[in-house]
């Protein structure tokens, strides 16, 4: 079956340290997407991407960064992990098809403390 | 600039009770299209359902009904007959024709009492 993981699951880094998220998925989405939930704050958006060599930023970019190289995976990167980013991350991905009716589909989420 | 509002940040009720959750959006678009998601305390997020801007007409999946008023932009949830299991943060969110971008609200815990 199709489907979209994330990994690590948890993962716990020191301040200043280079941190990569990885998310993978194999319904073969044109779209993918990267969110961090914290309390009080549902689901907000860093960054996403519309396909290979697009990446865009969202409403908290500050700090991260993507790249897309292939179809199946945007991997997210904290350049330099600050206690500001302890969250949880999920990875989205839905399909294309220029009517924005298709629903996401989330990964699993990683917990990533910052200490 | 899109909006959801979930007032609600968090329900308890007693089992078999009836709830309701709020969504109130916000959006300048004509088309537009909104979702609500489930995530259990395992914390994975769980699609429910999508209604699009065009449709109006209330919706009913056994015990959830999801309730669409232009006219309020409200788009609200409700549980009849609660169950344990239903127990989650329920997330409204909304997205525009033509931006695949998803705006949620800040979500509704609910608890149900056993």
């Amino acid at each position: 079956d199709a489907e979209i993981t994330q990994s690590p699951r948890h993962k716990i880094t020191e301040t200043g340290r280079q941190v990569t998220l990885a998310c993978h998925q194999t319904w073969n989405h044109n779209n993918m997407f990267w969110y961090r939930q914290d309390l009080g704050h549902g689901l907000r958006l860093i960054h996403y991407s519309y396909g290979v060599q697009d990446t865009n930023k969202g409403e908290v970019s500050d700090g991260y960064s993507v790249s897309r190289s292939n179809t199946e995976d945007l991997p997210l990167t904290l350049e330099s992990a600050a206690s500001s980013q302890t969250s949880v991350y999920f990875c989205a991905s839905s399909p294309s098809g220029g009517l924005s009716y298709n629903e996401q589909f989330f990964g699993p989420g990683t917990r990533l403390t910052v200490l | 600039a899109q909006k959801v509002t979930q007032a609600q940040t968090e329900i308890s009720v007693v089992e078999k009770e009836d709830v309701t959750l709020d969504c109130v959006y916000e959006t300048r678009d004509t088309t537009y299209y909104l979702f609500w998601y489930k995530q259990p305390p395992s914390g994975e997020l769980v699609f429910l359902i999508r209604r699009n801007s065009f449709d109006e007409q209330n919706e009913i999946s056994g015990r959830y009904s999801w309730n669409f008023q232009k006219s309020t932009s409200s788009f609200n949830f409700t549980i009849t007959a609660s169950q344990v299991v239903d127990s989650a943060v329920y997330f409204c969110a909304l997205k525009s024709f033509g931006n695949e971008k998803l705006t949620f609200g800040t979500g509704t815990r609910l608890t149900i009492i056993p």
